[in-house]
């Protein structure tokens, strides 16, 4: 089984703080992906990166960065937390072949900025 | 416009109805379909995907309508475990690029 484990399940922090969001994948897999959600807004596309150091913003990129030092590790960086940022965020793989290629999610961090 | 709509719901069914979902999508180049489920406050996990003639695994059926561009799932016989939202994914032709429905919550009660 695919696992995509993300550091913190939980997070509260204050306006203006650094915020790192940690994700791992145990599959190999070459995309990795981050993701928000909110109640209504369904989920939406941050940034995801296809290969090492490879990173390609999606939809909502305004106020994030991301990382991939490592095939495995894809974080996501909030350079100076807002309000608007607390939300749900999850990290994703995208297996690879077969023409089916599916998303496998972690267990997602609900951040809370105040 | 949505790339992808879903009726909210909430749909509230007793347990063994059988209630179906639909979903549509507005690109036409839209290859892969995909039905996830996910529970309170927790992850979206993938139920199945949706193959052009159709496609069943147990309980639930999968139906894809490209002419009408909508995708379908029932659910047979529902459960109490069945409670949760399912959303709606379809992939616009490019690996990397998944859009997603807002949900349709579903309980289904004793």
């Amino acid at each position: 089984d695919v696992k995509v484990t993300q550091s913190s399940r939980y997070l509260v922090k204050r306006t203006g703080e650094k915020v790192f969001l940690e994700c791992v994948q145990d599959m190999d897999h070459e995309n990795m992906f981050w993701y928000r959600q909110d109640p209504g807004l369904g989920l939406r596309l941050i940034y995801f990166s296809y290969d090492v150091k490879m990173k390609e913003k999606g939809d909502i990129p305004e106020g994030y960065s991301v990382s991939r030092e490592k095939k495995e590790r894809f974080s996501l960086i909030l350079e100076s937390a807002s309000t608007n940022q607390t939300s749900m965020y999850l990290c994703a793989t995208r297996s690879e072949g077969g023409g089916d290629e599916k998303l496998f999610f972690g267990s997602g961090t609900q951040l809370s900025v105040l | 416009r949505k790339e992808v709509e879903q009726d909210p719901g909430p749909f509230n069914v007793p347990e063994g109805a059988t209630v179906a979902f639909n979903c549509t999508y507005s690109n036409s180049a839209s290859q892969s379909f995909f039905w996830y489920r996910q529970d309170c406050r927790k992850e979206p996990k993938l139920l199945m995907s949706v193959y052009s003639s159709g496609n069943e695994d147990g309980r639930f059926t999968a139906q894809l309508n490209r002419a009408s561009q909508y995708i379908s799932l029932l659910i047979r016989d529902s459960k109490l475990s069945d409670s949760a939202t399912y959303l709606c994914v379809v992939n616009m032709n490019n690996f990397n690029k998944f859009y997603f429905g807002s949900g349709t919550k579903l309980n289904v009660k004793p």
